[in-house]
């Protein structure tokens, strides 16, 4: 089963402000990868980080590897309509690929 | 379009019926993978293949569910005697790499199975 606990589940904000969301575990994980689902259609990939302490962006979006291995943070900045949809993180564990049960994002305009 | 198709999108059947989804990855990907996903939950992983061989099978794949990817290409999902709690979104996914790292799976939209 899901080892990946998300937080917050849901999240309610306003166009232009900055979001956060974690995911942890208490098992390490080597790889942690941050998707984003639309109703209806499967997961894109945001972000992938492959080593503790690495900070990645990808335009206005940023994911730190947790020293520990056994978390990891997706940051938002000056959020825009179009970011509504879930966002999950997921990892490799035991050959077996592990994602959390999401974080909900409504951006209000 | 390049990506990964799954035919169909949506499935309803009643219960006891066999279903079978087709999934046709990414054409250079050797890796495909299948996750059953439920509503409010993020993609549980089924099982996956490296080419033609099917290489990892979740305890979650009960013997009423087998995959296929004969030829390495495409991939096929049967599940026999539908359950209602067999009721979820089927997804596929394909990758060029190994998921242990360096890989990025690429995610079909899914076939939505409804057992009545």
């Amino acid at each position: 089963g899901q080892q990946l606990n998300q937080s917050p589940q849901s999240m309610f904000i306003q166009e232009g402000e900055d979001v956060s969301m974690n995911c942890t575990s208490s098992s390490i994980f080597n790889t942690w990868l941050w998707y984003k689902q639309d109703p209806g259609e499967g997961p894109v990939l945001l972000i992938a980080l492959y080593k503790a302490g690495e900070l990645t962006s990808n335009g206005r979006l940023t994911a730190q590897f947790g020293i520990t291995r056994k978390d990891s943070f997706l940051n938002i900045s000056a959020s825009i309509p179009s970011d509504v949809g879930i966002y999950f993180c997921a990892g490799p564990l035991n050959n077996d690929m592990r994602f959390g049960a999401g974080t909900r994002l409504t951006v209000k305009p | 379009d390049t990506g990964v198709s799954q035919d169909p999108r949506h499935k309803i059947t009643k219960r006891g019926q066999n279903v079978t989804f087709r999934c046709d990855p990414i054409s250079e990907h050797n890796r495909l993978y299948w996750y059953r996903q439920t509503l409010g939950q993020g993609p549980e992983f089924l099982t996956y293949f490296q080419n033609e061989a099917q290489l990892e099978k979740s305890r979650l794949l009960s013997d009423r569910f087998s995959a296929e990817r004969p030829k390495g290409s495409f991939s096929t999902l049967e599940i026999q005697r539908t359950e209602q709690g067999d009721s979820a979104m089927y997804l596929c996914a394909s990758s060029s790499e190994g998921w242990m790292g360096g890989e990025t799976q690429y995610f079909g939209p899914g076939t939505r199975l409804l057992v009545l």
